[in-house]
C-alpha cells in the first residue's frame, strides 16, 4: 500500500529548541499538505504545496514556523524556537486531487 | 465557531444498531470527505462526495450530500466495534485545497 511517512513519530523537547519534522508524500502525488490537531482546536490547515511551490500557509505563525519541500519526496515543517503551545499532533497529507492521504503524524511534546 | 458542525460530538451504541453523524456547513460545499481516526493514528479516508444528492456505500458505511451542498450525513448499519472511533469531516468550501475539518465525532460501540 502507498502511503505517507512521517518522521519522527514522537518528539518531546524543551523550550526554545528547533524542531524539524519530515513528511514523504505517495510518490507521483502532486500536493502536500501540512496539519496541526489538538483537543481545543481540531485539525488545522498550516500549509500547502502544490509541485513543491507554496499555495498557502496563511494557517501557520510566520515568526516561528517554515515549511518547505526540497524535493518532489520530501516536505519539512520547522518550528524555532518551539513553545509549549506548539505541543499537538502535526500531520502531513498528500493527494493528486482530492482526496488527501494522511501520515500517521509526529506528536510534539514541548516542555 | 466551526465553519464545519458536526452532531453528535459523542456517540454511545450498542453493537448491532444504526446510528447517524452529521457534517453542517453555512457555506456550500465544493467536495465533502469522510475520514476516520483511531487514537494515536493518522486519518483513514472513507468516502467523498462532490454532487449535490450523491450517497455513496462502503460496506456498512453509507454517506450522502444533499441537494444543496450544505450538509451531509454518515450512517453505519449494524455498527460493530471495530467501527469505534473518531469520525471526521473535511471540504473545502472555496473550491481550492484549502480544507477545513468538523471537530469530530467520537463513536464507541458497546459489544
Amino acid at each position: 500500500d502507498a502511503r505517507v511517512t512521517q518522521t519522527p513519530r514522537h518528539k518531546v523537547t524543551e523550550m526554545g529548541q528547533e524542531v524539524t519534522m519530515r513528511c514523504q508524500p505517495i510518490l507521483g502525488h502532486n500536493t502536500v499538505f501540512w496539519y496541526r490537531q489538538t483537543m481545543m482546536q481540531g485539525l488545522e490547515l498550516l500549509a500547502y504545496f502544490r509541485n513543491r511551490a507554496p499555495l498557502d500557509d496563511s494557517g501557520m505563525p510566520k515568526d516561528r514556523f517554515s515549511a518547505e519541500m526540497p524535493d518532489a519526496t520530501l516536505a519539512t515543517l520547522k518550528i524555532q524556537p518551539s513553545e509549549p503551545r506548539d505541543s499537538a499532533v502535526y500531520f502531513c497529507a498528500s493527494g493528486l486531487g482530492p482526496p488527501q492521504i494522511f501520515g500517521s503524524g509526529t506528536q510534539l511534546s514541548v516542555l | 465557531s466551526q465553519e464545519l458542525e458536526q452532531s453528535p460530538q459523542s456517540l454511545i451504541v450498542q453493537e448491532g444498531k444504526n446510528l447517524t453523524i452529521n457534517c453542517t456547513s453555512s457555506k456550500t460545499l465544493y467536495g465533502l470527505y469522510w475520514y476516520k481516526q483511531k487514537y494515536g493514528e493518522g486519518l483513514i479516508f472513507l468516502m467523498m462526495l462532490q454532487k449535490g444528492g450523491e450517497e455513496k456505500s462502503h460496506e456498512k458505511i453509507t454517506a450522502k450530500l444533499d441537494e444543496k451542498k450544505q450538509q451531509s450525513s454518515l450512517h453505519i448499519t449494524a455498527s460493530q466495534p471495530s467501527h469505534a472511533g473518531i469520525y471526521l469531516c473535511g471540504a473545502s468550501t472555496s473550491g481550492t485545497y484549502k480544507y477545513i475539518f468538523g471537530t469530530g465525532t467520537r463513536l464507541k460501540v458497546l459489544a
